[in-house]
């Protein structure tokens, strides 16, 4: 019955790789979200889609490339990874992101 | 100037004590705004919405002052499980940004 769920919890990769990590919500909610926690835990935000809708796009290399199918869904891939990609990377949810936002539990990735 | 800040701390704070954060922000066109707490390797969650009348939640009281763009957290009777870093959230035109977190240890 988790709200926002992401997968995989854990991802350990070589440079150079590309990977996707998933994120699902079950709230009904209408925007989605994706955060990148860096070692120095500041949540920096990456990208926001409303209704399928990109509405956010940070300044992120172009190696990450959102992707949502409907708006259960927020996926996020990408390309050519880096040393510096790793992080934590949370998706979130809200109701127009008035009544706050509910997140996942985070996928830890570490580049090698 | 970030656009959330908040004293990084660590406060260190005797069991029972009452402790008192807070926050500024810098755009006055900020909308909504919230605290929120996250534990060592886990995701943040909702502690509460931070309205302009003040709001309280038990032993948590918010408060929101527009004028001078500065939100509140004040922490009554604290309790070790409150322990935890805690993030002043502010919504603007659907993104929401994240201040760096106060570190907020209860001692027994």
């Amino acid at each position: 019955d988790t709200a926002v769920s992401q997968t995989p919890k854990y991802l350990v990769t070589q440079m150079g790789n590309d990977k996707s990590i998933k994120c699902e919500q079950n709230l009904g909610h209408d925007t989605m979200y994706w955060y990148k926690q860096d070692s120095k835990k500041f949540l920096k935000i990456m990208f926001s889609y409303n209704n399928k809708e990109l509405i956010i796009n940070e300044t992120v290399p172009n190696r990450f490339s959102p992707k949502s199918p409907d708006k259960a869904h927020l996926n996020l891939h990408i390309n050519s990874l880096e040393l510096g990609d790793s992080a934590v990377y949370f998706c979130a949810s809200s109701l127009q992101g008035v009544y706050g936002y509910t997140f996942g539990s985070g996928t830890r990735l570490t580049v090698v | 100037r970030k656009e959330v800040e908040q004293d990084p701390g660590p406060f260190n704070v005797p069991e029972g004590a009452t402790v008192a954060f807070n926050c500024t922000y810098s755009n006055s066109a900020s909308q909504s705004f919230f605290w929120y707490r996250q534990d060592c390797r886990k995701e943040p969650k909702l502690l509460m919405s931070v309205y302009s009348s003040g709001n309280e939640d038990g032993r948590f009281t918010a408060q929101l002052n527009r004028a001078s763009q500065y939100i509140s957290l004040l922490i009554r009777d604290s309790k070790l499980s409150d322990s935890a870093t805690y993030l002043c959230v502010v919504n603007r035109d659907d993104k929401i940004i994240f201040g760096k977190g106060t570190r907020l240890h209860i001692l027994p």
